[in-house]
């Protein structure tokens, strides 16, 4: 069965805070992606990788580091957390050829 | 700017009820249209559909995308509560790797 897993499915963190949201894929996927899911603004892509070490922006990089030193596996990381990254992360994976995205069961951080 | 709007925003029916669920979009060079199920978790994908006019079926859940109009329907027929979620709409357009989400449809079905 095809899995998408993130590492973490609760976080709380303070402000100021350094924060890794691991997410590993077994399905040999090339495309992967962060996205923030918020009430009210739907799902937002954060950044993306179409293969190791290859980076994209998406639609909201700002305050949001990856890293994609492995195929299956997709980081993102949170250099200095701040309040307004309280959030439900969700990682995603998809082949080469575009087709459906998997999902993880996402990670909600609370940044107190 | 490309977007893709869902309607209603949220719906209350009861169980047995038929809904249809509406994803309006304007794209550059549409690709393909998806629709997933999110309950509590991560959304789950129903159906992918690329060519106007063939309806997607499965089980109870059906779609069908219009190219011309530039939308597509989700219908439910027999609605149970198991199918209280919200329901998600996203457009692959341009250079195909990123898709555009709608704000989704949030379904409430009642015993």
């Amino acid at each position: 069965d095809v899995k998408v897993t993130q590492s973490s499915r609760y976080l709380v963190k303070r402000t100021g805070e350094k924060v890794f949201l691991e997410c590993v894929q077994d399905m040999d996927h090339e495309n992967m992606f962060w996205y923030r899911q918020d009430p009210g603004l739907g799902l937002r892509l954060i950044y993306f990788s179409y293969d190791v070490k290859m980076k994209e922006k998406g639609d909201i990089p700002e305050g949001y580091s990856v890293s994609r030193e492995k195929k299956e596996r997709f980081s993102l990381i949170l250099e200095s957390a701040s309040t307004n990254q309280t959030s439900m992360y969700l990682c995603a994976s998809s082949p080469r050829v575009p087709g459906e995205l998997f999902f993880g069961e996402g990670s909600r951080l609370t940044v107190l | 700017e490309d977007k893709v709007v869902q309607s209603p925003l949220s719906l209350v029916v009861h169980e047995g009820d038929t809904v249809t669920l509406n994803c309006s979009y304007e794209v550059t060079n549409f690709r393909s249209l998806l629709w997933y199920k999110q309950e509590k978790k991560a959304p789950t994908f129903l159906f992918m559909l690329t060519s106007s006019g063939i309806e997607k079926k499965s089980g109870r859940l059906s779609s069908i995308l219009d190219k011309k109009e530039l939308f597509s329907i989700l219908n439910i027929t027999a609605t149970q509560t198991g199918d209280s979620a919200i329901y998600l709409c996203a457009v692959r357009a341009g250079n195909n790797r990123k898709l555009i989400w709608g704000l989704g449809t949030s379904l409430a079905v009642n015993p």
